[in-house]
């Protein structure tokens, strides 16, 4: 079935750069996601990456996508003490509905310090 | 901001009692999913509404049920409270298929006593 799976917490100082993995099992998925969720709030989109790219950066945000190990992973440089939250990975899912239903990991709790 | 709304952010009822969220989607988006997110869990996909029909449904009772209006904006609806329901209710919008990323709401925050 659909699963995805993620570490869940990661501690890094401030400045320096931190990495969130991922795994999916879908491999028809059209698109992979980062969220970030901030305590009491919704989700912030971050990035995506359409599954035919290996990479995909964003200001102090890289993707890589690993196609054949359904690993993607998030970098984000000079991590500062605002980037502390919880990112979720999802998978969009098209099944046999078309509906492009997100499948999201349980979500890894990054905390930066000082 | 996403532009997506939703309300009321928060909610106490008793088991039992029924409930109803809504949800503003982003200005252009035609497609509405609702999720619910427990504590310390990722969302998890409820059903999708696009041009008014439910266009695919997770892995939630019939209990859990939706409408989506003209204009785009859409209601859940919770039969039957349960106390398993207490959690964060996320609605997001988007574009069908070929632009679909999804933009969520902030949330409305459910209580079950």
């Amino acid at each position: 079935g659909e699963d995805v799976e993620q570490s869940l917490f990661l501690s890094v100082r401030e400045g320096d750069s931190s990495v969130i993995n991922c795994t999916y099992t879908d491999s028809s998925s059209t698109y992979l996601y980062w969220y970030k969720q901030e305590p009491g709030a919704g989700l912030q989109l971050l990035t995506y990456i359409f599954s035919n790219m290996d990479m995909k950066q964003d200001q102090r945000l890289t993707v890589l996508l690993n196609k054949k190990d359904k690993h993607l992973s998030l970098r984000i440089a000079d991590t500062q003490t605002g980037d502390s939250a919880i990112y979720f990975c999802a998978e969009s899912d098209h099944g046999s509905s078309n509906t492009g239903k997100l499948i999201f990991g349980q979500g890894t709790t990054l905390q930066v310090k000082p | 901001e996403t532009g997506v709304t939703q309300s009321p952010t928060h909610l106490i009822k008793t088991r039992g009692q029924q409930v109803t969220l809504r949800c503003s989607s982003q200005s252009g988006h035609n497609t509405v999913s609702w999720y619910q997110q427990a504590l310390g869990q990722g969302p998890q996909f409820i059903f999708q509404y696009y041009r008014e029909e439910e266009n695919g449904r997770g892995n939630f009772p019939p209990r859990f049920s939706g409408l989506q209006f003209p204009n785009y904006s859409s209601e859940l609806n919770v039969n039957a409270l349960e106390l398993d329901d207490s959690a964060l209710y996320l609605c997001a919008s988007s574009l069908p298929q070929g632009q679909e990323t999804q933009y969520f709401g902030p949330g409305t925050r459910l209580l079950v006593l």
